[in-house]
């Protein structure tokens, strides 16, 4: 158990809707960083917080947004659901915002319809 | 564009031999490579990692070698068991601006007894 808490752990919706993944890291844990993993992309790396705020951007989409709240759990909003959208979509913590160890959360499985 | 490349795609062994994954990149900027291991249904786990100042680094059974040079870096399983059974990420992340993770397609291992 990593310490890293992700709810909920499957969600089935329909194209065109919109769903929210949250995500609480590890005690003393400040960083937090979103990962969508499907077959044909790998693991590849959505957004990350630091203690509250945006600290980097990768491969999101316009219709996907996220953000860090004072407890620092983090939350993932899904907007205008495609099918391509299907994937698994993790969230890692890391102590602070660098190089440093992450540790994943057991992910969210989402299936669109 | 893949970032680091992994390889191979997937690996037979039987059990107390020594599996080989290797991983390639590009990028000077990264200096912080970590393995990870994935089993189904699971988020990935942190198994070890290795930072460029040092060209090898062991962890109970599993042993990463790293070439500088040659911008490479390689996980060994020693005396592998079938609960190793699993697929094996290999990733690299830079020290500065954004520390995201970027993962390797991923080995599966299948260790047979």
């Amino acid at each position: 158990d990593s310490g890293v808490t992700q709810t909920p752990k499957h969600l089935i919706t329909a194209t065109g809707q919109r769903v929210t993944l949250r995500c609480s890291p590890r005690s003393g844990d400040l960083s937090v960083y979103w990962y969508q993993q499907s077959l044909d992309q790998g693991l590849q790396f959505l957004i990350q917080y630091y203690n509250g705020e945006e600290r980097a951007k990768g491969n999101i989409l316009e219709r996907f947004s996220a953000q860090q709240f004072p407890d620092l759990h983090s939350e993932l909003n899904l907007s205008s659901l495609e099918l391509g959208d299907s994937a698994l979509y993790f969230c890692a913590s890391s102590v602070d915002s660098g190089p440093y160890e992450q540790y994943f959360g057991p992910g969210t499985r989402l299936t669109v319809t | 564009q893949q970032q680091v490349k992994q390889s191979p795609q997937s690996l037979i062994v039987q059990k107390g031999g020594i599996p080989i994954i290797n991983c390639a990149y590009e990028n000077t900027a990264f200096d912080y490579f970590p393995w990870y291991q994935q089993f189904p249904g699971k988020g990935p786990a942190l198994l070890i990692a290795i930072r460029p100042d040092v060209s090898e680094k062991k962890e109970g059974r599993f042993t990463i070698s790293f070439n500088k040079s040659a911008k490479q870096f390689s996980l060994h399983i020693m005396d592998s068991q079938p609960g190793d059974s699993a697929t094996y990420f290999c990733a690299a992340s830079r020290e500065t601006g954004a520390n995201n993770l970027f993962f390797g397609t991923g080995t599966r291992l299948t260790v047979i007894p």
